[in-house]
């Protein structure tokens, strides 16, 4: 089973409000990650986790934090998000950093 | 430059014909190698995963690696309309803290 889910499948929110992604994995991978995509674009690497420490962060803004509550869940926290922050988001895992990602069916977010 | 190159097409092939997708990367360091599939609003879903140079069948998938000229390919035979997609070539290095570098990916569509 190489699957990760995602929850919910699409969020609608305002700036002023605070939300949260969920992802999960099963398949005991002890690296997870949160990518961002645009329209037409591959997407955009945004956190790494390590065996539920961050490991990179990619010079994300603060109104994104992400948590690793545990070896099979990544979570990220929106908070005061802008327009242009409308996207998918996607998460991934893999059984270490340097084996390959297994994507989840992502988040579409939009930010009105 | 980016790091991998990937002509965002788009390709239109009939039925049953080969679709030829291929990337360059610029990077010798790049030792992994994978092709994703990715329906319209959906997540990316691996193909394919080669590891240094040559050749690896899966069905009617073959991806080639050529380290030499930087080169990567995916060949998919007898094409099918389910195969229409976006396919985006990834790979990563050690030395890059395994950060997957994607390219533009190469929307594909196969007409009935």
């Amino acid at each position: 089973d190489t699957e990760v889910t995602q929850t919910p499948k699409h969020l609608v929110m305002g700036m002023t409000n605070k939300k949260s992604l969920k992802c999960e994995q099963h398949m005991g991978h002890r690296a997870m990650y949160w990518y961002k995509q645009k329209a037409k674009k591959p997407p955009e690497l945004m956190f790494v986790y390590s065996y539920e420490k961050l490991s990179i962060n990619e010079s994300v803004p603060s109104r994104f934090s992400p948590e690793c509550p545990n070896s099979s869940l990544l979570n990220l926290h929106l908070h005061a998000l802008q327009p242009e922050d409308s996207a998918l988001y996607l998460c991934a895992s893999s059984q270490d950093a340097e084996e390959t990602q297994y994507f989840g069916p992502g988040t579409r977010l939009l930010v009105l | 430059q980016k790091e991998v190159e990937q002509d965002p097409g788009p390709l239109s092939v009939p039925e049953g014909a080969i679709v030829s997708l291929n990337c360059t990367y610029s990077n010798s360091a790049f030792q992994y190698f994978m092709w994703y599939r990715q329906y319209s609003r959906k997540g990316p879903e691996l193909l394919m995963y080669t590891y240094s140079s040559g050749n690896k069948e899966d069905g009617r998938f073959t991806a080639q690696v050529d380290k030499s000229s930087k080169y990567i390919s995916l060949f998919i035979r007898d094409s099918q309309p389910s195969d229409s997609a976006t396919y985006l070539c990834a790979t990563f290095a050690i030395l890059n803290d395994y950060k997957l570098s994607f390219g533009a990916g190469t929307t594909v569509t196969v007409r009935a």
